[in-house]
């Protein structure tokens, strides 16, 4: 059974950060490439970022709101994938979606990590 | 920065066909997709490159693109069906996301 497992929310400051963990099963991890999506509370689905496989040098794509302070990363030895967010923001209060590519769609999703940014 | 534009609300009586549209500069070349989500659930691919529908998927989800638009129908809609759907397309290596639709079977 494919799964995916967030990890790592939580309330953090203006300014702070946090990493976000996805630990995935039932799949060979290694070939996929793989994505973060957020949704503000009563919003709809934002696109994050991805992170391609090692035949694709692990590179990496970012949305424009989050490019300069958000870092995916992924260990696919132990078939996790982080997001590493800095200088977050009260807009990057979400529930935060580990998701599995599959021709351009995502076609695996975990349940999702909350997120609250706040003084 | 590309967009994609959907109908905040579409309405259907049970057993009827919805259609839900997704509009942008050439989305036929942009490997559309579709997904659903219920209340306090994660999203759910129901349609892929436009028209393929994922294993699991009921045949009454249907997809269609032409030029700027791209289509998901449900024919003979079910009470089930109620839900809130989000089309996404892929430009310039990123993805977009339309801000929803919710679909309310009557």
């Amino acid at each position: 059974e494919v799964q995916l497992v967030e990890s790592g929310g939580g309330l953090v400051q203006p300014g702070g950060s946090l990493r976000l963990s996805c630990a995935v099963s039932g799949f060979n991890f290694n070939i996929y490439f793989m994505d973060w999506v957020r949704q503000a509370p009563g919003k709809g689905l934002e696109w994050v970022g991805l992170s391609r496989n090692e035949e694709n040098s692990y590179n990496t794509e970012y949305a424009a709101s989050v490019r300069g302070r958000f870092t995916i990363s992924r260990d696919d030895s132990n078939n996790l994938m982080y997001l590493q967010m800095n200088s977050l923001q009260t807009e990057d209060t979400a529930v935060y979606f580990c998701t599995r590519e599959y021709f351009y769609g995502m076609d695996a999703w975990g349940r999702g990590t909350t997120v609250t940014v706040s003084s | 920065s590309y967009e994609v534009t959907q109908p905040p609300s579409v309405s259907v009586s049970p057993g009827e066909t919805a259609s839900i549209t997704c509009s942008g500069d050439q989305l036929g070349g942009k490997h559309a997709c579709w997904y659903q989500q219920k209340p306090g659930q994660s999203p759910v691919l129901v349609i892929y490159q436009n028209t393929r529908r994922p294993s699991g998927i009921p045949e009454r989800f249907s997809g269609s693109s032409s030029g700027n638009t791209a289509t998901l129908t449900i024919s003979g809609t079910q009470a089930m069906d109620e839900a809130d759907y989000y089309c996404q397309a892929w430009d310039s290596s990123t993805f977009v996301f339309g801000s929803g639709t919710k679909v309310t079977v009557l």
